[in-house]
C-alpha cells in the first residue's frame, strides 16, 4: 500500500521568502509522485511530476522539487514566495501499475503569503 | 485547449432529491475519476472508469452511482444526497498504458461542482 504524509497542514511565508512544502511518501515499488495546486473553488492543477530520469525536477510557476529515494521524499521549494501562490497544495504518488494511475494524495499544505 | 469540463460549477439540491453531476473531456484520455472533497481534506476518490471498466471504491456509499455512456462524458448520480454529501466533486481524467501514446501518469482535474444540500 501506498501513503503520502505531509508535514504542517498551513504554511505561512512572506512574500519573497523561502517556499518549502514537505513531503514524505510510502511505496513498494520506485515512485511516480506529483504536485497539485489548488485554489480556492477550483479544480486541481499540476505544478510537476517526478516518474524516471534526473532527481530534481522542474514545474511551473518558479516551483522546483527534488526526489530523495534514501530519505523517501520529495520537498517543493520555490526560492522566492509571490502572493499568488497562497493556495492548497498537494503531494501525491501513482499506483502505476494498477490499471488506472490511481493517486494517493497527501493531507495537504496551505500556504499563506504575508505581504 | 484540450480539457475537463465540469456542469454545472454550482448546484444546489435538497435532501434526498436525486441529482446528477456531469463531466466531460476533450483530451480522448481513457481513464475518467470521480473524487469528493470535503473543506480543508485531501480529495478522496469515489470510482473510476478504466474504458468502460467502472471500478468503485471500497468505502464509496451505494448512495453515489456513475455512468460513462461514451469516451468523452462520465456522470455522477446522487440517489438520495445527505447533508454530509455536501462537498466539491472533482472529475479527472488520464491516459493509461493501453491508450495510443502511452501513459501521461498524471491526472488531469476539472474546476470541480460545487454540491451544497438544503
Amino acid at each position: 500500500a501506498q501513503s503520502v504524509t505531509q508535514l504542517g497542514s498551513h504554511v505561512s511565508v512572506s512574500e519573497g521568502a523561502l517556499v518549502l512544502l514537505r513531503c514524505n511518501y510510502s511505496s513498494s515499488v520506485p515512485p511516480y509522485l506529483f504536485w497539485y495546486v489548488q485554489y480556492p473553488n477550483q479544480g486541481l492543477q499540476l505544478l510537476l511530476k517526478y516518474t524516471t530520469g534526473a532527481t530534481l525536477v522542474k514545474g511551473i510557476n518558479g516551483f522546483e522539487a527534488e526526489f530523495k529515494k534514501s530519505e523517501t521524499s520529495f520537498h517543493l521549494t520555490k526560492p522566492s514566495a509571490h502572493m499568488s501562490d497562497a493556495a492548497e497544495y498537494f503531494c501525491a504518488v501513482s499506483d502505476y501499475e494498477a490499471a488506472g494511475n490511481k493517486l494517493t494524495f497527501g493531507g495537504g499544505t496551505r500556504v499563506l503569503v504575508k505581504p | 485547449d484540450a480539457m475537463v469540463i465540469q456542469n454545472p460549477r454550482y448546484q444546489v439540491t435538497q435532501f434526498g432529491k436525486p441529482v446528477t453531476l456531469s463531466c466531460s473531456q476533450t483530451l480522448n484520455h481513457n481513464v475518467m475519476y470521480w473524487y469528493q472533497q470535503k473543506s480543508s481534506q485531501a480529495p478522496k476518490l469515489l470510482f473510476h472508469y478504466y474504458d468502460k471498466d467502472f471500478n468503485n471504491e471500497a468505502d464509496t456509499p451505494d448512495n453515489f452511482q456513475s455512468r460513462r455512456p461514451n469516451t468523452s462524458f462520465c456522470f455522477l448520480d446522487i440517489r438520495s444526497p445527505g447533508l454530509g454529501d455536501a462537498a466539491m466533486y472533482l472529475c479527472a481524467t488520464s491516459r493509461d498504458l493501453s491508450s495510443a501514446g502511452g501513459s501521461s501518469y498524471e491526472q488531469y482535474f476539472g474546476p470541480g461542482t460545487r454540491l451544497t444540500v438544503t
